[in-house]
C-alpha cells in the first residue's frame, strides 16, 4: 500500500515570498490533515478535511495560509505572504475517516520550509 | 488550554536499559491516546495506541504503555532498548471530535 505522498520535500524562500505543498492521502481515506511542526515542537493541526469539506480549520492563519482539496482526494496548502517564522515542517497525514476518534493517522515525510 | 506534557526532552540510554517515557495530559472525560515515533529520516509512525479496554496496550517492537486514568498519564515503556530504538517518540491525545494534540517530543539515543 503506497504511503501519503507530499512535495517538494524541501523549500526555502525569502519572507514575503508564496510558496505552496501537495499531499496525495492514502487512497481510500476519506479525511486528510495539514499540520505544522517548528523545531522542538509536537505537530500543531492547521486544518482537517473530511472528503471536500472542511472539519476544523481552527488553528490555521487564515490571513496568510489556505488549503483545499477540491476533489476530495489530493490538497494543496499555500502561504502567502511567508513570514520568518513559518519556518518548519508541514506535515500531511491522512485516516480512513471521522467515525472514530481513535482512527489512526498516517503520516507523509513532510516538507521543510526554510523562510530567509 | 488543553495540553500534552512528555517530562524528557532527552533520554539517553545504553543498550539492553529499561525505558520509560513520561506523557501526560490535562483532559477531562474519554480520551484516546497514542505513542508515535519517527525514526531518523523517516515518517512518524503509530507505535501503540489505547482507546478502551485493558489499559496495558502493547506495541510494535516491543513497546508497551500503561493508561492510568486517576493520574492523566501514559506512559511509554521497554524493558529493553536496542541501538535501532533511537528516535524521536511523541505523545499525542483526542477527544471526541477535537484536534490531536501532541506533546513535544522525546529524543531517545541509544548507544551500542
Amino acid at each position: 500500500e503506497a504511503g501519503v505522498a507530499q512535495s517538494p520535500r524541501y523549500k526555502i524562500i525569502e519572507k514575503r515570498q508564496s510558496v505552496a505543498f501537495w499531499c496525495n492521502p492514502i487512497s481510500g481515506h476519506a479525511t486528510l490533515y495539514w499540520y505544522q511542526q517548528i523545531l522542538g515542537q509536537g505537530p500543531k493541526l492547521l486544518i482537517q478535511f473530511q472528503n471536500n469539506g472542511v472539519v476544523d480549520d481552527s488553528q490555521l492563519p487564515k490571513d496568510r495560509f489556505s488549503a483545499e482539496r477540491l476533489k476530495g482526494v489530493d490538497s494543496t496548502l499555500k502561504i502567502q505572504p511567508a513570514k520568518l517564522e513559518d519556518s518548519a515542517v508541514y506535515l500531511c497525514a491522512s485516516s480512513l475517516g471521522e467515525r472514530k476518534s481513535g482512527e489512526t493517522q498516517y503520516f507523509g515525510p513532510g516538507t521543510r520550509l526554510l523562510v530567509l | 488550554a488543553q495540553s500534552v506534557s512528555q517530562h524528557n526532552h532527552h533520554v539517553i540510554l545504553s543498550e539492553a536499559a529499561s525505558l520509560e517515557l513520561g506523557c501526560n495530559y490535562s483532559y477531562g472525560g474519554t480520551v484516546n491516546l497514542f505513542w508515535y515515533v519517527q525514526y531518523p529520516g523517516q515518517h512518524l509512525q503509530l507505535l501503540l495506541k489505547y482507546f478502551s479496554g485493558d489499559p496495558l496496550v502493547k506495541g510494535i517492537k516491543g513497546f508497551e504503555a500503561e493508561f492510568i486514568k486517576s493520574k492523566f498519564s501514559f506512559n511509554l515503556r521497554k524493558p529493553s532498548v536496542q541501538w535501532s530504538d533511537t528516535a524521536e517518540y511523541f505523545c499525542a491525545v483526542r477527544r471526541r471530535g477535537t484536534a490531536l494534540i501532541f506533546g513535544k517530543g522525546t529524543t531517545l539515543s541509544v548507544s551500542s
